[in-house]
């Protein structure tokens, strides 16, 4: 069974700071998706990593993506109000097609 | 604008009572999935279609039927729905799924 594991699943970070969340997955896979949701909201993407290796950057977010350690991390620099909201990565096996989701990392940002 | 369409947004419904959440996209994409989400268990996935007339169960499809008759519409059916399937359904599509998927708005279902 596929298991993708994030972490942390709750946080609470003082804006101006930096942090990193973690996406431990347990199968082959060069596919792995970041996304966020907002209360109430649908799911918006924010990274497509595709490669060992690979590395995006879009404003306060950079996504990463470590093919042999299974692992991708998604870090936060210099929060902001407005980056509170829940992130989620998600990984397509190598084998399939189907979008297996981590629990999600519920993240709120404060004064 | 490139979007997934959902509808109805929210439904309440008795138990048994057949209905269908409609799902359209206008983005010529090939992969078209449907997920629920519940507190504590995240997103699981229902069904998937790679393309017309191509289907395939995902983790949680007991309960569900889904029909790809063309290829802008992946339909989720619940022949006779339970309280257990009370949930926040998702649609998304994907053109290959290099490019990630895109969801539609959500569907608020509450069987009762």
């Amino acid at each position: 069974e596929l298991k993708v594991e994030q972490n942390p699943l709750f946080l609470s970070m003082q804006e101006g700071k930096n942090y990193t969340i973690y996406c431990n997955y347990s199968t082959t896979s060069d596919r792995l998706y970041w996304y966020r949701q907002d209360p109430g909201k649908s799911l918006e993407s924010l990274f497509v990593l595709l490669s060992n290796g690979a590395v995006k950057q879009e404003g306060r977010l950079m996504a990463s993506l470590d093919t042999k350690a299974r692992l991708s991390t998604l870090h936060i620099t210099a929060a902001v109000h407005d980056l509170s909201a829940t992130y989620f990565c998600a990984v397509v096996p190598n084998s399939g097609y189907a979008l297996n989701f981590g629990k999600g990392t519920s993240l709120l940002v404060t004064p | 604008e490139a979007q997934v369409t959902q509808n109805p947004r929210y439904l309440i419904t008795v138990t048994g009572k057949k209905l269908t959440v409609t799902c359209s996209q206008n983005m010529n994409h090939e992969y078209m999935s449907w997920y629920r989400q519940d507190p504590g268990l995240g997103l699981r996935q229902i069904y998937y279609s790679m393309n017309v007339e191509v289907t395939d169960k995902g983790d949680v499809p007991e309960g569900y039927k889904v029909s790809r008759k063309e290829k802008r519409n992946f339909p989720l059916i619940l022949e006779s729905p339970s309280p257990n399937q009370t949930s926040l359904y998702f649609c998304a599509s994907s053109f290959q799924d290099s490019y990630g998927y895109t969801f539609g708005s959500g569907t608020r279902l509450t069987v009762v």
